[in-house]
């Protein structure tokens, strides 16, 4: 069966410090893995993917995830974050290998503070 | 990036009464559209798959005569809510893919049901 977790909640930052969020997944086939961002009163914007190709991904807004297969895990990360980074990010995780749909993370709250 | 349109953006009704949500890809052709239910916890739920020319497939649990999805053109879809009560008040969100695996996603939908 497929599944992600995120597994915080909240995440809390200092605005310049580097950030993670974490994610874990688990498909039966080729994982294709998604992070998106909802910031507060806008709508939820597409971040990066990981399909195939090199583990570490770079998406917008300077955020780069990177693909473990042995770890099953696909965390985000920015080298220095920013306050206008805070805001709810979601994983989304597909088996490639057949027609499910995206199976969505429950969601982690990032604050950056100044 | 491709652009999907969401409206109404906001809608209160009346107990019983029914409310229709439309979602248009503006600048692609969406074969597929999805609609999502985010609750106040902020977990997002896929509540079914709309495809175009056919019937939409809902995911377990969602009521299909309670929640009308129309899917008449490439370009539009239209969700339903029938017979409207106050736990069905949430945020809905609808969102469209490309050729290339993203998703986009309109504003939203913010129902109160009185």
């Amino acid at each position: 069966a497929q599944s992600v977790a995120q597994p915080e909640d909240q995440v809390n930052v200092a605005e310049g410090n580097p950030l993670t969020v974490k994610c874990t997944y688990s498909v039966s086939g080729n994982p294709y893995l998604f992070w998106y961002v909802q910031y507060p009163n806008r709508g939820l914007q597409f971040l990066l993917k990981y399909i195939t190709g090199d583990n570490l991904v770079k998406g917008s807004y300077g955020f780069e995830a990177e693909f473990n297969k042995s770890q099953t895990s696909f965390h985000l990360k920015k080298p220095s974050a920013l306050v206008s980074d805070s805001a709810l990010y979601f994983c989304a995780v597909r088996d490639g290998d057949s027609n499910y749909q995206l199976i969505w993370g429950a969601g982690t709250k990032l604050i950056i503070k100044p | 990036g491709a652009v999907v349109s969401q409206h109404p953006s906001r809608v209160i009704c009346k107990s019983g009464t029914s409310v229709k949500i439309e979602c248009r890809s503006l600048d692609f052709q969406a074969t597929t559209m999805f609609w999502y239910r985010q609750f106040p916890k902020k977990s997002l739920m896929l509540m079914a798959t709309s495809n175009e020319g056919s019937k939409a497939t809902y995911e377990q649990g969602v009521e299909k005569d309670k929640f009308l999805i129309n899917h008449a053109s490439l370009t539009l879809s239209t969700l339903t809510v029938t017979s409207a009560h106050p736990e069905d008040s949430s945020f809905y969100i609808c969102s469209a893919s490309d050729r290339d695996e993203k998703l986009f996603f309109g504003s939203g939908t913010q129902l109160s049901v009185l």
